[in-house]
């Protein structure tokens, strides 16, 4: 167990670029989420996959974000034109499914729009 | 929709006494709450949690209750250690009911002085 594995830790962008970044989650664990952290808050929900169906959104997911699972393995978020409110902490996690099993998450990707 | 409070936002405690975290959640579906905690530039890590046909978990030095009428739920670290500084996270969820995600708090920052 590698647990999950965020690429890049840290991302410095203007305003008005694309950014995307890579989760590996735990091999065997079949459902993935992506969550955003701000400053001094919890956790919020953005997706989830289960394998490579993407089984529910957040409203806090606007147009300009996607997320896919190609083949129910890493994912990738992709955020386009970037805003300095997007600026915030991008947390992956996993679980065996289907339901009562923890979410492992991983070290996350901090994204910092200028 | 599910909302989680948590107090205190921050906890100052003398090493070797006991801290306690309280949340409380709104929706009576949910059935999953776990803890995590969060070092700084980490990812948030589970430490305990408990679900809803339990009323009291133990592992080691913490434990978590329950209580499902008055919808809250509580971490005691007891013992504490240095180490034990970090920001802790309660969540909610109802899995298995159309919510496959956790709901966090806005987390309690623990300092424990040596």
């Amino acid at each position: 167990d590698t647990g999950v594995s965020q690429d890049p830790r840290h991302k410095i962008t203007k305003r008005g670029q694309n950014v995307t970044f890579r989760c590996d989650p735990i091999s065997e664990h079949n459902r993935l989420y992506w969550y955003r952290q701000t400053l001094g808050q919890g956790p919020e929900f953005l997706t989830y996959f289960q394998n490579e169906a993407q089984l529910e959104k957040s409203r806090l997911l606007s147009d300009r974000f996607s997320a896919e699972r190609p083949k129910g393995s890493f994912s990738t978020l992709e955020i386009q034109r970037t805003e300095q409110g997007d600026s915030a902490m991008y947390l992956c996690a996993s679980s065996l499914g289907p339901f009562n099993s923890p979410l492992h998450f991983g070290n996350g990707t901090r994204l910092t729009v200028t | 929709g599910e909302n989680v409070e948590q107090h205190p936002s921050t906890l100052s405690v003398q090493e070797g006494d006991s801290a306690v975290i309280k949340c409380t959640y709104s929706d009576s579906a949910s059935n999953y709450f776990p803890w995590y905690k969060q070092e700084l530039g980490k990812g948030p890590q589970l430490i305990i949690d408990i679900r809803s046909n339990v009323g009291e978990k133990k592992d080691q030095r913490i434990a978590v209750t329950l209580n499902k009428t008055a919808k809250h739920f509580s971490l005691h670290i007891t013992e504490t250690q240095p180490e034990d500084s970090a920001v802790y996270f309660c969540a909610a969820s109802n899995y298995g009911g159309s919510q496959g995600n956790l709901i966090f708090g806005k987390g309690t920052k623990l300092s424990v002085k040596p």
